[in-house]
């Protein structure tokens, strides 16, 4: 079975600077893997997806992630946080929901939670 | 395009008491899938519907059972409730022959007293 990991449950960043945050992955086969956000009282909402193509993705309100296969990660990266980007955000990887067949599940990390101080 | 709809949003139910939650699948869409997001955690798997049927299940006792209908749109069950029971769950829809992506609802928030 598959396994995210999120480096850092709880991240804070001031308004302007870097974000980081960290994903890695448990499987040996290059998987199809995404990044989820959400904000407060709602459902999950796609930033970036990455499917076997460029392995620098880019997202939607600046976010991209690279994938690194040698190092089964896939780190989301935003060069300048916006207060706006305060949520959760979840990494993701596909499993087969049954083997041999082809409908996929996705595999959550337990979450990062983004601050943005003014 | 019509994205995922759930419903109720919030609901509050006894301890023993069954309840349905219902999803409308964004159109065009064949699977659904049901997750169960717990304060302050990822969401997990629960089951997937394609064709009207179970097609794969996570690590959840029967008493949590669902359907699909011939519109896509699904319904959970979950008999006997839990105080454990209480989570936001979430539908998504998405395509059998895609990528995995899933297109997620807002979310039904269950607490069981």
């Amino acid at each position: 079975a598959q396994s995210v990991t999120q480096l850092g449950s709880h991240v804070s960043v001031s308004e302007g600077a870097l974000v980081l945050l960290r994903c890695n992955y448990s499987s040996s086969v290059p998987p199809y893997l995404f990044w989820y956000v959400q904000y407060p009282n709602q459902g999950l909402q796609l930033l970036l997806k990455y499917t076997s193509a460029a392995t620098l993705v880019k997202g939607i309100n600046g976010f991209e992630a690279e994938f690194k296969k040698s190092e089964t990660s896939f780190h989301l990266t935003k060069p300048s946080a916006h207060m706006s980007d305060a949520a959760e955000y979840f990494c993701a990887v596909t499993e087969r929901v049954n083997s041999g067949g082809s409908n996929y599940k996705l595999t959550f990390g337990k979450g990062t939670l983004l601050t943005v101080n003014p | 395009e019509t994205g995922v709809t759930q419903s109720p949003t919030h609901l509050i139910k006894t301890r023993g008491q069954q309840v349905t939650l219902r999803c409308s699948s964004q159109s065009g869409h064949n699977t659904v899938s049901w997750y169960q997001q717990a304060l302050g955690q990822g969401p997990q798997f629960i089951f997937q519907y394609y064709r009207e049927e179970e097609n794969g299940r996570g690590n959840f006792p029967p008493r949590f059972s669902g359907l699909q209908f011939p519109n896509y749109s699904s319904e959970l069950n979950v008999n006997a409730l839990e105080l454990d029971d209480s989570a936001l769950y979430l539908c998504a829809s998405s395509l059998r022959e895609g990528t995995g992506e899933l297109f997620f609802g807002e979310g039904s928030r269950l607490t069981v007293l």
